[in-house]
């Protein structure tokens, strides 16, 4: 079975620009969630997608948006970048509409970098 | 609101020494509870959870029992390895919230030989 995989690896921006990181969840799951790994902050909740809609949000800003798509893969938006969005975004997934005792999968991240 | 707190790191150990990473929680409810281990270069694995009061999670030699008299979630382990090295981290989550894990600061562990 092959795991959550994101793309790309790594990602290298300037302040201003926009960035696009993509997540593959297992085969079979349907939830999709984002987090942010940011050094000194932990880790935080960002955005939870199921059957392709936006289900919860975290303490982040309009600029960090999602979708999700029929295949249940998902991008992450973030727009107007700065420096404090440097961080590793991890992307888990869940068979189903998450009941909170399911375990979540995780994929190796997208470091995301800003110049 | 809900969270978590985790021993601060870093932890250095000698190899085939016992282990405890502790870890405590602040919620207005009954969470379910979760230690993540993050190797270096990957990304979050589940390593054991607890649903319910007294319940006891275990894998891979680490236990860590459910104690909501004292809302703790205390990671154990006999006797670490090398391999063991990394960064844990506590979480809890709501069966009404959808599985959204909140997250502990994370405790770096380094097992040395």
């Amino acid at each position: 079975e092959a795991g959550v995989t994101q793309s790309p690896t790594h990602l290298i921006k300037t302040r201003g620009q926009q960035a696009t990181l993509r997540c593959s969840p297992i085969s079979g799951h349907t939830s999709v969630y984002w987090y942010q790994q940011a050094l000194g902050l932990g880790l935080q909740f960002l955005l939870w997608y199921d059957e392709g809609e936006e289900r919860n949000r975290g303490n982040f800003p309009p600029r960090f948006s999602g979708r999700q798509f029929p295949n249940y893969s998902s991008e992450l938006n973030v727009n107007a970048l700065e420096l404090e969005d440097s961080a590793l975004y991890l992307c888990a997934s869940t068979p189903s509409l998450g009941d909170g005792n399911q375990p979540q999968h995780f994929g190796d991240g997208t470091r995301l970098s800003i110049l | 609101g809900d969270s978590v707190t985790q021993m601060e790191g870093p932890v250095t150990l000698s190899e085939e020494a016992f282990l405890t990473i502790n870890c405590t929680y602040t919620a207005t409810g009954y969470p379910s509870l979760f230690w993540y281990v993050q190797y270096p270069g990957e990304g979050l694995q589940l390593l054991l959870k607890a649903t319910k009061a007294d319940d006891k999670g275990s894998n891979k030699g680490f236990e860590a029992t459910y104690r909501k008299e004292t809302t703790s979630f205390h990671l154990e382990k006999g006797s670490v390895q090398v391999s063991d090295s990394a960064v844990y981290f506590c979480a809890l989550s709501f069966y009404n919230q959808g599985g959204k894990l909140i997250f502990g600061q994370g405790t770096e562990l380094s097992v040395k030989p």
